[in-house]
């Protein structure tokens, strides 16, 4: 199985609500990856994890909130969110070897529009 | 200017035609990324390279790490290759930085 996948496909939500987006993979990958891709750009890395533990964080706002419960799941939890945050989201899962990372597998995307 | 250079940005070509994608990048790295995207979003991972050339189906992707340059080759192309291919290189362990993309659109 070299499938990353993602919940929901589509999520429309206005600016008081909260919502999360869901990424799992069962490929025994121990880093996880969010991911953030507006309209004809490249994608923009919002979070890393390694082994379940938050790595890296591009100076993402709060209103972002990402969790990983255990190794072949990771969430994004979103509160008060403003329409310049409708975009594509995607998740990424990779093998973590020491000193460098292996090939990034991509999930199909959560495309939100913040209303 | 970017780390991560693509070019051409837009490539319309006839079915059938050889097609070729390139990068330059200016940092230095560990490996380059060849990915390719679809309308609709999913992102699928064509190529990862650290030295050399690597072959598969149709597809060929090459790197030249002295010349900071990397090629991406379509043989035989057919209008399903129609998709945005991005190069993306790993200058930090977890970290890609991704080039503008290409857009390659294949005429039947």
């Amino acid at each position: 199985d070299t499938e990353v996948t993602q919940t929901p496909k589509h999520l429309v939500m206005g600016m008081t609500n909260k919502k999360s987006l869901k990424c799992e993979q069962h490929m025994g990958h121990r880093a996880m990856y969010w991911y953030k891709q507006k309209a004809k750009k490249p994608p923009e890395l919002m979070f890393v994890y390694s082994y379940e533990k938050l790595s890296i964080n591009e100076s993402v706002p709060s209103r972002f909130s990402p969790e990983c419960p255990n190794s072949s799941l990771l969430n994004l939890h979103l509160h008060a969110l403003q329409p310049e945050d409708s975009a594509l989201y995607l998740c990424a899962s990779s093998q973590v070897v020491v000193g460098r990372v292996g090939t990034q597998y991509f999930g199909p995307g959560t495309r939100l529009t913040v209303l | 200017k970017n780390e991560v250079e693509q070019s051409p940005q837009n490539l319309t070509a006839q079915e059938g035609e050889f097609i070729t994608i390139n990068c330059s990048y200016s940092v230095g790295i560990s490996a380059l990324h060849w990915l390719q995207q679809h309308p609709g979003g999913g992102i699928v991972s064509l190529f990862m390279l650290s030295s050399g050339k690597k072959k598969h189906g149709r597809l060929i992707a090459t790197i030249n790490i002295q010349e900071k340059h990397s090629s991406l080759h379509i043989t035989a192309s057919h209008p399903r290759d129609s998709a945005v291919y991005i190069c993306a290189v790993r200058s930090e362990v977890q970290k890609l930085v991704f080039g503008q993309g290409t857009r390659l659109t294949i005429n039947p």
